[in-house]
């Protein structure tokens, strides 16, 4: 089955750039998404991009897919305090509809 | 706000104890799903239902058991679990099971079993 990676630990500078990546296996993903969550909330969805494109900017985010080496990141330009939360990068695995999940990303910002 | 609500947003009970998990969205969507989040792990797929049916099953003890009354409403209900059931519970739905299906996630029920 899909099995997806990232690093654990993420702390950074106010106003610095953050780099949150990720690994995957299947490379019949279609779909993949961003999800952040604050303490004690759910998760929300930041972002997705489909298996066809190698990059997506959204304001402050930028998310790149590089299909051959199977990794995708989630860049944050001008990171601010409000930033800090775990961040998880999610699979749809391919010909279903589940999302396969890694274990999070938690971003801590310094002021 | 998500759209998804979860009720309640803390329990704590013994492990003999019956309760309930509740869920519900306010988004028209026809599919909705429970998570576990443990600490350190990743989410893991408990249930799905699409359509008031279930399609998912992922080799959950039977001490959870599921309930979709109509395709707003999701329940959990809980019998004679063990600590190790202590978790995050996250309920989500979306438009339709298809691929682009996009989850949205209610802020879940910190559940801790004593």
């Amino acid at each position: 089955g899909e099995d997806v990676e990232q690093s654990l630990f993420l702390s950074v500078r106010e106003g610095d750039s953050s780099v949150i990546n990720c690994t995957y296996t299947d490379s019949s993903s279609t779909y993949l998404y961003w999800y952040k969550q604050e303490p004690g909330a759910g998760l929300q969805l930041l972002t997705y991009i489909f298996s066809n494109m190698d990059m997506k900017q959204d304001q402050r985010l930028t998310v790149l897919l590089n299909k051959k080496d199977k990794h995708l990141s989630l860049r944050i330009a001008d990171t601010q305090t409000g930033d800090s939360a775990i961040y998880f990068c999610a699979v749809k695995e391919g010909g279903t509809y589940k999302y396969i999940f890694g274990t999070g990303t938690r971003l801590k910002v310094l002021a | 706000e998500t759209g998804v609500t979860q009720t309640p947003r803390h329990l704590v009970m013994g492990m003999t104890n019956k309760k309930s998990l509740k869920c519900e969205q306010h988004l028209g969507h026809n599919a909705m799903y429970w998570y576990k989040q443990s600490a350190k792990k990743p989410l893991e797929l408990m249930f799905v239902y699409s359509l008031e049916e279930r399609v998912e099953n992922n080799s959950v003890p039977s001490r959870f058991s599921p309930e979709c009354p109509n395709s707003s409403h999701l329940f959990l209900h809980l019998h004679t679990l063990q600590p190790e059931d202590s978790a995050l519970y996250l309920c989500a739905s979306s438009q339709d099971t298809g691929a682009k299906n996009i989850q949205y996630f209610g802020a879940g029920t910190r559940l801790s079993v004593l």
